[in-house]
């Protein structure tokens, strides 16, 4: 079983603030996927890192896939209230095949105005 | 609608009934997932689909839980004689790809799931 550790599993901040948060295993992964789940809704993809070591923006987040393949850290820029929400990572298991992906349990990310 | 539609959104059932879970995924979608999402906690892998072939069911967690897609579109999740562990949000995913490799061009896209008390 391919487990992925997600800290910290709870985080509230003010607007503004700076965050990380981070995603870890054991386990290579042949990709690693980010996800936002608000409440009532299914997660929602963000990115898909697949090279050891990418780094990825998109807007205030950035994204990077650790050298190893085994964990993969998202850091949020000057934090808004929107940006609320249950954030998952999920790995793709190694060498293909038609697994399904595994996810960490999340972490619950509250932004106060 | 272009999203992956699930239904019903809240089920409550007795304890010892049978429900039935609906998925369409999106049009053209090959592979077809179910997951499992305890309160606050991440999906838990349950079943896949390649079309209307259940290629991997190692997840589901006992001989309660069957699904099918019988004409590789539509999918149901049945659990029988429900018990209150199952309460959950079954959510179910669909994607082009066949291959987890090649998820990166092809992602996953989730339905917003069906809410199942059982009291």
């Amino acid at each position: 079983t391919q487990l992925l550790e997600q800290s910290p599993q709870f985080l509230s901040i003010q607007e503004g603030e700076n965050l990380t948060v981070y995603c870890n295993s054991s386990s290579v992964f042949s990709s690693l996927q980010w996800y936002r789940q608000e409440p009532g809704e299914g997660p929602v993809l963000l990115v898909t890192v697949v090279t050891g070591g990418e780094v990825k923006k998109l807007k205030r987040l950035t994204f990077q896939f650790g050298d190893a393949r085994k964990d993969s850290s998202l850091h949020i820029t000057a934090a808004q209230p929107g940006d609320t929400g249950l954030y998952l990572c999920a790995g793709a298991p190694w060498g293909g095949g038609a697994d399904g992906l595994t996810f960490g349990k999340g972490t619950h990310l509250i932004i106060q105005p | 609608g272009a999203g992956v539609s699930q239904s019903p959104r809240y089920k409550v059932a007795k304890r010892g009934q049978d429900v039935a879970l609906r998925c369409d995924p999106i049009s053209g979608h090959v592979s077809l997932f179910w997951y499992q999402q305890a309160l606050g906690q991440g999906p838990e892998f349950l079943t896949y689909f390649q079309n209307e072939a259940q290629l991997d069911k190692s997840g589901l967690p006992s001989d309660r839980f069957f699904a099918e897609r019988p004409e590789g579109s539509v999918s149901t999740l049945k659990i029988q004689r429900t018990q209150q562990e199952d309460s959950a949000v079954y959510l179910c995913a669909s994607s082009l790809s066949t291959v987890f490799r090649d998820t990166h061009n092809s992602p996953l896209h989730f339905g917003n799931g069906t809410r199942l008390t059982v009291t």
